[in-house]
């Protein structure tokens, strides 16, 4: 099985410029996949295929990486985005894996 | 506008059954690709199972594989989870998840809102 590895948590400020990461166990290409969940909400989509946006998605937040590693960008911290982050890989269509996700929360 | 929505969630003793629903409307559901993603209270998702369009494929977690059956109603935009043999660690939210594939990669695009389901023990 793929595992996908997360820090657990991340502190910032509004304006910031922050770093979220995913380590995949294995070489993944980029069949990586980001979304946000606020609580008491379903997941939503952000960035699809390591790198490209999801329609409808601000354009403050960016996704990089391919092979093991990957990381989703946001520019410029905003007071509705901090929520948690998982990734989630479909490198396997015998088991999609999610990382165990990010929480995202105020400094 | 898209929309899934959950049914059938509720409160099961250990070794028991439940089935799960979610009726999909707003979209072509006969061409999509459907899932089931499931989180434990306070824990992160954990995907459960998927159908194809026309189900063709099939695929389980190892964790629920044996006991969970997923399958789908085209006719009534229906898809279906029938839970047997459940188990404490069954206990979560589950959601009906659509997925698209392109160029080697498969994403969850649209969701619903999950129903719970909690088993006693």
């Amino acid at each position: 099985d793929i595992q996908m590895t997360q820090s657990p948590s991340l502190s910032a400020s509004v304006g910031d410029r922050v770093n979220i990461t995913c380590r995949a166990s294995q070489s993944i290409s980029t069949s990586l996949n980001w979304y946000q969940q606020i609580p008491g909400r379903a997941p939503k989509l952000l960035i699809y295929s390591a790198s490209t946006l999801q329609s409808g998605v601000p354009s403050r937040f960016s996704g990089t990486g391919s092979g093991t590693d990957f990381t989703l960008t946001i520019s410029s911290l905003q007071p509705e985005d901090f929520a948690t982050y998982y990734c989630q890989q479909s490198y396997t269509t015998l088991g999609y894996t999610f990382g165990q996700g990010t929480k995202l929360d105020i400094k | 506008e898209m929309q899934l929505v959950e049914s059938g969630g509720g409160l099961v003793k250990s070794g028991g059954s439940l089935r799960l629903s979610c009726a999909a409307s707003g979209f072509t559901f006969t061409i999509s690709n459907m899932n089931w993603v499931r989180q434990a209270p306070g824990k992160g998702l954990e995907w459960v199972s998927s159908i194809s369009s026309s189900s063709t494929f099939i695929y389980y977690a190892d964790s629920v594989k044996g006991r969970f059956t997923i399958s789908r109603d085209n006719a009534k935009n229906l898809l279906h989870l029938q839970m047997n043999t459940l188990r404490a660690e069954d206990t979560a939210l589950y959601f009906c998840a659509r997925s698209y594939c392109t160029s080697g990669n498969c994403y969850f695009d649209d969701w619903g809102q999950g129903t719970l389901v909690t088993v006693s023990s």
